[in-house]
């Protein structure tokens, strides 16, 4: 069965920096790519980037570049998440998903559980 | 970047009515464009890709068409566990844009 894990909820600081990662199961990791979309509450969804697991290439949403990195562990078949200097408007349930294969086939499916990250001071 | 417009950006309708939700990309995509379901609480899920490919398992009361900027997802006979916020998506190229999302509700 195809599906991704997140990990678990977190909470920091305004300037803090957060990881989520993202495990693969039932599918040959590399032959997809990862993609994480966040939603702040009440909210809709907001694409952030992804990752391909073949090369490492990836792609940031523009208002993130510089603050997010998106990097891949072909060992454990997890990717994982960062986004640096965190402020208020960063909360959000972060979620990965699954793109591909293929360099046409992006659409979004399935998608981790999500994971609620909370910035406050 | 290509701006993704839906609408309505909400709806109300009786079960059994047929409802459609459009969305418009700024600029032509061809037929690179999916619609998720997001229920109350929950995780997006796939209905359609490549604007009219349904996915497996996705109910065949759902139907999308449409290519370049116009599309369409529709609902031939609204079902109460159709409440949910439905967003479409292009991915022709990145950014992979949402659209704001519709929220349909039973009257």
């Amino acid at each position: 069965q195809v599906q991704l894990v997140q990990s678990g909820a977190e909470v920091k600081k305004p300037g803090a920096s957060v990881k989520v990662s993202c495990k693969a199961f039932g599918y040959t990791f590399t032959s997809y790519g990862v993609s994480w979309v966040r939603q702040a509450p009440g909210q809709g969804l907001e694409w952030m980037g992804w990752i391909s697991a073949y090369n490492g290439h990836t792609d940031y949403a523009q208002n993130l570049q510089g603050r997010v990195a998106m990097t891949t562990d072909p060992s454990t078949n997890t990717v994982y998440m960062e986004l640096r200097s965190l402020r208020s408007d960063d909360t959000a349930i972060y979620y990965c998903a699954r793109v591909g294969p293929g360099v046409t086939n992006n659409w979004f499916d399935p998608w981790g559980q999500g994971t609620l990250v909370t910035v406050s001071s | 970047d290509i701006h993704m417009t839906q609408s309505p950006f909400s709806l109300s309708a009786s079960v059994g009515d047929r409802v459609t939700i459009t969305c418009r990309a700024s600029q032509g995509i061809g037929k690179s464009l999916a619609w998720y379901q997001q229920k109350p609480g929950k995780v997006p899920r796939l209905l359609i890709y490549d604007a009219s490919v349904l996915q497996s398992g996705v109910p065949s009361r759902f139907s999308g068409s449409g290519s370049g900027t116009d599309f369409t997802l529709t609902i031939t006979s609204l079902q109460p566990a159709d409440v949910a916020t439905y967003y479409c998506q292009k991915y022709n190229s990145v950014p992979w844009t949402f659209g704001q999302g519709t929220r349909v509700e039973i009257k």
